[in-house]
């Protein structure tokens, strides 16, 4: 199984709702990300667990939050956001994250709409 | 220094042509220079990369070149194909870190008929 499963694929909230995207990997690999990826822009790394613990927050509002449950399980809280934080939220993994082979795995993404 | 740029911003060629791609980088800490293809509604995907101890690298119909000393690399797409109608990043990281992964900003390919 080399696929990164998200839920769901499409989303749209009010900036009162609070949500939340899902993320799921059955690779036996340690390292997991949200990346938010805008029309026609390359992915913009926004965290990165290793082992389950965060590792990186790329100054990300604190309106977006992330959660590992455990190993193969992602998922990013998301509360009070604006209009301009629609977007497509992509979950990825990796063997590790440093060192690593070098290879994301990325899930089909979940749009995000905000109204 | 962080920054890959990526040229052309789109292209577009007919079925059987030659799809190039450029990306130039000005880290020299760099040594991993992986492409990733993205089809619309669907996430990135490793595509081939290529280490800096080599010059070339081919898989397929896909090549990347490597100028170490020019700080650039490319991507070939022989034979082009409707079905290799996508976007393509380059990116870069300094050993394989893929916590520390630079994007370029895209080129979105379209193969005619």
């Amino acid at each position: 199984d080399t696929e990164v499963t998200q839920t769901p694929k499409h989303l749209v909230m009010g900036m009162t709702n609070k949500k939340s995207l899902k993320c799921e990997q059955h690779m036996g690999h340690r390292a997991m990300y949200w990346y938010k990826q805008k029309a026609k822009k390359p992915p913009e790394l926004m965290f990165v667990y290793s082992y389950e613990k965060l590792s990186i927050n790329e100054s990300v509002p604190s309106r977006f939050s992330p959660e590992c449950p455990n190993s193969s399980l992602l998922n990013l809280h998301l509360h009070a956001l604006q209009p301009e934080d629609s977007a497509l939220y992509l979950c990825a993994s990796s063997q590790a994250a440093t060192p690593n082979t070098g290879e994301l795995f990325f899930g089909e993404g979940s749009r995000l709409t905000v109204l | 220094q962080q920054q890959v740029k990526q040229s052309p911003q789109s292209l577009i060629v007919q079925k059987g042509g030659i799809s190039i791609i450029n990306c130039a980088y000005e880290n020299t800490a760099f040594d991993y220079f992986p492409w990733y293809q993205q089809f619309p509604g669907k996430g990135p995907a490793l595509l081939i990369a290529i280490r800096p101890d080599v010059s070339e690298k081919k898989e397929g119909r896909f090549t990347i070149s490597f100028n170490k000393s020019a700080k650039q690399f490319s991507l070939h797409i022989m034979d082009s194909q409707p079905g290799d109608s996508a976007t393509y990043f380059c990116a870069a990281s300094r050993g394989r870190n893929t916590d520390k992964l630079i994007f370029g900003t895209g080129t979105r390919l379209q193969v005619f008929p």
